[in-house]
């Protein structure tokens, strides 16, 4: 079945510096790749999206990539700070099912001061 | 606020217990979900619902079951809890079926714990 993994499953970068977490994908005819942040306590928020016909989106410090022949997309935050610290979950859409999103297994960024 | 709710936030019953969970959003979107989180940050669908019809039914226990009374509430009740139920249950919501790029709004989220 369909498949997400994401890489690493920790990050700590020092303030300022540039964050970057990877996915892959299995499931070729998935055209829909979400980005949620988790903060503390609370539920998963969108915080970037990016389809299948555009290669790069980005939403000030926030970027994310899409490589639809390697099935790979990534998350870029630069000039990370403190509130950046959480825990970021990439995802993917199955074409075939019409709701079904399928998340990666997290990745808990550290900012450290 | 507009937002997607949940009632408990946290839970704590004992084995064999059956209890609910209950989930409103005034967002007025067409589809809910259900989530399970585990220990590691595992998020995992369970069910989803679109306008009272169950559109996603993923490899659960019948033990759960999902109830929705109307669009905007989706309920999950649990018969006969185990120790591996504990977990934290996120209720979402989103417009459409999601054949569009919809976001999916969560809950706050409902720590379970079996004893």
């Amino acid at each position: 079945g369909e498949n997400v993994e994401q890489h690493p499953s920790t990050l700590s970068v020092q303030e300022g510096d540039s964050a970057v977490i990877k996915c892959t994908y299995s499931d070729s005819a998935s055209n829909y790749f979400p980005w949620y942040k988790q903060e503390l306590g609370k539920g998963p928020q969108l915080i970037i999206d990016i389809r299948s016909n555009v290669g790069e989106k980005k939403d000030q410090r926030i970027a994310v990539t899409l490589n639809k022949t390697a099935k790979h997309f990534s998350l870029h935050i630069t000039e990370t700070q403190p509130e950046d610290s959480a825990v970021y979950f990439c995802a993917a859409r199955m074409y075939s099912s019409a709701s079904k999103i399928i998340f990666g297994s997290g990745t808990r960024l550290s900012i450290r001061p | 606020d507009t937002a997607v709710s949940q009632t408990p936030k946290y839970l704590v019953t004992q084995m064999g217990n059956d209890k609910s969970i209950k989930c409103e959003q005034n967002l007025g979107h067409d589809t809910m979900y259900w989530y399970k989180q585990d220990s590691k940050k595992f998020l995992k669908i369970m069910f989803s619902y679109n306008n009272k019809e169950l559109i996603i039914n993923e490899t659960v226990p019948n033990r759960f079951s999902p109830k929705s009374p109307d669009k905007a509430h989706l309920n999950l009740h649990i018969n006969s809890l185990e120790l591996g139920d504990s977990a934290v249950y996120f209720c979402a919501s989103s417009q459409g079926r999601g054949n569009r790029n919809n976001e999916q709004f969560f809950g706050p989220g409902t720590r379970l714990t079996v004893l």
